[in-house]
């Protein structure tokens, strides 16, 4: 089956520094990746779409300026979180999908613990 | 729009079978189902696409109505790795990010 990888698993940091998130799509071309955020026994909440080499799509809520995210090749998408602080820790899920109506396929996620 | 699911939570023992429903307010383009175990990433089930279809997958299958407003997924003969958190997230065209149900937390026990 397809393959997404994400990187770091977890991360621990100090309130203020910013923490870069990779996703990538191992074994297809992932034509949109999508960005969740999941706090403990909460569905998952859509932060935004991106496609390659276009600007994300943001949900309302997100601050584009705050979770800025890079899709610059069909299987990588970056996600980063400026000057995170403790009410930004959560779980954070990057899938990816191809071409037409396609499973989306996740990563394994990212926990972010701000202290 | 989120889609509705029910139950929120159910116990089953090991060989036992359940229906999870997923319902929308708005006809739908696709139903996705996922199954999410605690602190890993969600897996993909199975997608539906046309009104009256049914899909199997070993002993877990789904179906989506003719109006496509309603899907369910029937787990039958339960079996204690089909514990988790099963979402459903659905499409209203084929270009529109799915929306996820709030879960339905299954505990399939010996």
């Amino acid at each position: 089956g397809a393959v997404v990888s994400q990187h770091p698993s977890r991360v621990i940091c100090k309130s203020g520094t910013s923490v870069k998130i990779e996703c990538r799509s191992l074994d297809f071309q992932a034509t949109t990746m999508f960005w969740y955020r999941q706090f403990p026994k909460q569905s998952l909440m859509l932060m935004a779409t991106s496609n390659e080499g276009s600007k994300a799509t943001y949900e309302q809520g997100v601050e584009k300026d705050k979770f800025l995210i890079n899709h610059a090749s069909l299987t990588l998408s970056t996600l980063t979180v400026t000057s995170a602080h403790p009410e930004d820790s959560s779980f954070y899920i990057c899938s990816a999908s191809g071409a037409g109506v396609q499973p989306q396929h996740f990563g394994d996620g990212t926990r972010l613990s701000i202290l | 729009q989120q889609p509705v699911q029910s139950p929120q939570a159910v116990i089953l023992r090991e060989g036992e079978d359940a229906v999870i429903n997923c319902s929308s307010s708005k006809a739908l383009y696709s139903v996705h189902w996922y199954r999410q175990k605690h602190g890993e990433a969600p897996v993909f089930l199975m997608i539906l696409l046309k009104g009256g279809e049914q899909k199997g997958h070993e002993k877990i299958s789904a179906s989506f109505n003719e109006k496509k407003q309603q899907s369910s997924l029937y787990l039958t003969a339960s079996q204690l790795s089909y514990s988790g958190t099963y979402f459903c997230g659905t499409a209203v065209s084929g270009n529109t990010p799915l929306v996820f149900g709030k879960g339905t937390r299954l505990s399939v026990i010996a």
